[in-house]
């Protein structure tokens, strides 16, 4: 079974509108981590936001919000005003375990987002 | 502060020769991870190393074989290349700390064999 699923392969939204990427995931270990990475076009992976599985508040930062929704094993990743420079493919990702220097992440397919003007 | 640094940014190899990729971490880090992300997909886990070992490998075969050196910095090898092996492929860092430390990305080498 996958541990990451983004059944989203592409989304559209208009410039100044939110939009919601879907993430779920798939884990029997009480203790992991999520994350959402931003990838551009040149390839860089940039991180966004991160949410641990103990965490008892939604993750934000700035415009990027984490709706968390443990009994569901969904971890979707919410942009609020959404602007031209955030089209790009979005990944999330999870970390097993609870010491990161011995885990490694676990990517989704990934969500192409294109913002119109 | 410098990020993860990788070199070359672009390659293009063909078929059966060998490829070595460096990856310089980001200061104060001791971790490297290294992944492979093929055109369309997510990024899959090859190998990290830590103190200069391979601590856990994924499900490449053994043509994928690394190194750490003692600045933490490392480098992937890939010998007898396929096409197959054509991709950009992505270092990671991190702290081995413990806790919730995150992962700083380097913007990639992508690898074309033709």
């Amino acid at each position: 079974a996958q541990k990451i699923t983004q059944t989203q392969p592409g989304m559209f939204v208009q410039e100044k509108e939110a939009v919601t990427l879907d993430c779920t995931y798939d884990t029997s270990d009480p203790s992991y981590g999520l994350f959402w990475y931003k990838q551009p076009s040149s390839g860089e992976m940039i991180f966004l936001i991160y949410q641990g599985s103990y965490d008892q508040q939604n993750a934000t930062e700035g415009r990027y919000s984490l709706n968390f929704q443990k009994a569901r094993k969904s971890a979707n990743l919410v942009i609020s005003a959404s602007q031209l420079g955030d089209s790009a493919m979005y990944f999330c990702a999870m970390r097993e375990g609870r010491d990161s220097g011995y885990s490694t992440l676990t990517f989704g397919k990934g969500t192409m987002l294109l913002v119109s003007p | 502060d410098a990020g993860v640094t990788q070199s070359p940014t672009h390659l293009i190899k063909t078929r059966g020769q060998q490829v070595t990729l460096r990856c310089s971490p980001k200061s104060g880090h001791d971790t490297v991870s290294w992944y492979q992300q093929a055109l369309g997909q997510g990024p899959q886990f090859i190998f990290q190393y830590y103190e200069e070992e391979e601590r856990q490998r994924g499900n490449f075969p053994d043509r994928f074989s690394g190194h750490q050196f003692p600045n933490y910095s490392s480098e992937l090898n890939v010998n007898a290349l396929l096409l197959g092996d054509s991709a950009l492929y992505l270092c990671a860092s991190s702290g081995d700390a413990g806790a919730d430390y995150g992962y700083t990305f380097g913007s990639g080498t992508r690898l074309t064999v033709v």
